[in-house]
């Protein structure tokens, strides 16, 4: 098993640019979450799904977009850049009565 | 929404010695989590709590859920170079269709050889 796999690590984007972040799982877990990690703020929930075709809302969604087409992935979109969105983000995954989460490695974005 | 204050906020110690964390809460959980951090990773699960008053260990760390259910605390004893990291707790509640982390904003462990 290799868990939560998580694209690029590192990524510079300028201001407006767009790009995915990849996540994908092999545990066939049914929840999956995007979170951002600012320093010293703890991580934050971005967006999480229940499962595939499910999608809802956490704290800090605003900038970002996501969707669940199949069990494994779970892509996190940004749309247009901003420099607020410079921060490492995580992805994680578990199931309906397991208690704690699976954590990606993490994807390092800077938006200059 | 709930918040976590989890503190110290930063430690520095020597080798050997026992360390403690805590975190508290303005309101209750049903579980308690411990995750660790290393640098340039994603944090892993230490130990998971599920009970009020419930007291676990793993190793060298014991972790405590709080009677109240709206604390829990962290101790590591006899301190390793190894144990560097970010100590992160989180409170969880099953509601719903889905159980959310709420994570506190971390506890950084520095451990002078």
């Amino acid at each position: 098993n290799a868990g939560v796999t998580q694209t690029p690590k590192f990524r510079i984007l300028k201001i407006g640019q767009s790009m995915t972040l990849q996540c994908t799982q092999d545990m066939n877990h049914n929840y999956m979450y995007w979170y951002r990690q600012d320093p010293g703020m703890g991580l934050k929930l971005i967006y999480y799904s229940v499962g595939a075709g499910i999608t809802d809302k956490g704290e800090v969604p605003n900038g970002y977009n996501v969707s669940r087409s199949t069990t494994e992935d779970f892509p996190l979109r940004l749309e247009l850049a901003a420099p607020s969105q410079t921060s490492v983000y995580f992805c994680a995954s578990n199931n309906r009565g397991a208690h704690g989460y699976t954590f990606g490695s993490g994807t390092r974005l800077t938006v200059v | 929404g709930q918040q976590l204050n989890q503190s110290p906020q930063s430690m520095f110690i020597q080798e050997g010695e026992d360390v403690s964390m805590n975190c508290t809460s303005s309101s209750i959980f049903n579980t308690w989590l411990w995750y660790k951090q290393d640098p340039g990773e994603g944090p892993v699960l230490l130990i998971a709590l599920y009970k009020a008053g419930e007291l676990t260990s793993n190793g060298r760390l014991t972790a405590q859920f709080g009677i109240t259910r709206k604390d829990s605390f962290l101790n590591i004893s006899a301190s390793i170079p190894s144990d560097v990291g970010i100590y992160f707790c989180a409170g969880m509640n099953y509601g719903g269709s889905q159980g959310n982390l709420i994570f506190g904003k971390g506890t950084k462990l520095s451990v002078k050889p």
